[in-house]
């Protein structure tokens, strides 16, 4: 199966600065890969998806870059604010299966 | 858009009694259906997955059981409770895409 590896498990930034997380696969088959956010005690969401056949994706203040070759895609913040705090999830999945693995997750803590 | 209904949204139940979750979802036809159950500060781990009515595969092997008596209806169940059974549980639906819709979660202790 699909071994997926999400770095940093936690990251502490201050309010304003960027934040990346980066996420690995294993499956080359694997071409949608999205970000689910999950504040505490809620249910994850969908923040922002990517597929195989585009590099980069923006959305206002997330962005979403893919590196097929390498086996990566990461999830960029720009500017962030204290409600960017959460668990954040990656869960890459190939075309058919629908059966995405998630990553372990990482932990965004932004200090006001 | 999907909508997806979970109850009750807490339980507490002794060790060794029945449990029964059930997750109903709305706005899509013929949904590939989930159940997760993630541990206090841990990832999602995935116990069961339906691709249609009757049919369900087992990621986890332990003592919990699914089923899905309806296109839009997964149920979690199990005959005895473990006190490793606590944990907060999530149904799932993906419809036409592979994004993953998650339910409002049900919150289990086991005592």
């Amino acid at each position: 199966g699909e071994n997926v590896e999400q770095h940093p498990s936690t990251l502490s930034v201050q309010e304003g600065d960027s934040a990346v997380i980066k996420c690995t696969y294993s499956d080359s088959a694997s071409n949608y890969f999205p970000w689910y956010k999950q504040e505490l005690g809620k249910r994850p969401q969908l923040i922002i998806d990517i597929r195989s056949n585009v590099g980069e994706k923006k959305d206002q203040r997330i962005a979403v870059t893919l590196n097929k070759t390498a086996k990566h895609f990461s999830l960029h913040i720009t500017e962030t604010q204290p409600e960017d705090s959460a668990v954040y999830f990656c869960a890459p999945s190939r075309g058919g299966s629908y059966i995405p693995t998630f990553g372990r997750g990482t932990s965004l803590i932004v200090h006001p | 858009s999907q909508t997806i209904h979970q109850w009750p949204a807490t339980l507490v139940q002794p060790v060794g009694s029945p449990l029964s979750l059930e997750c109903t979802v709305e706005g899509t036809s013929n949904p590939n259906l989930y159940w997760y159950r993630q541990a206090a500060g841990r990832g999602l781990q995935l116990l069961f997955y339906s691709v249609g009515i009757g049919q369900i595969s087992s990621e986890v092997p332990q003592n919990l059981s699914a089923s899905r008596p309806q296109d839009r209806q997964f149920i979690l169940s199990s005959k005895k409770l473990l006190l490793s059974d606590s944990g907060f549980y999530l149904c799932a639906c993906t419809g036409s895409s592979e994004t993953q819709y998650f339910g409002p979660g049900t919150r289990l202790l086991v005592l």
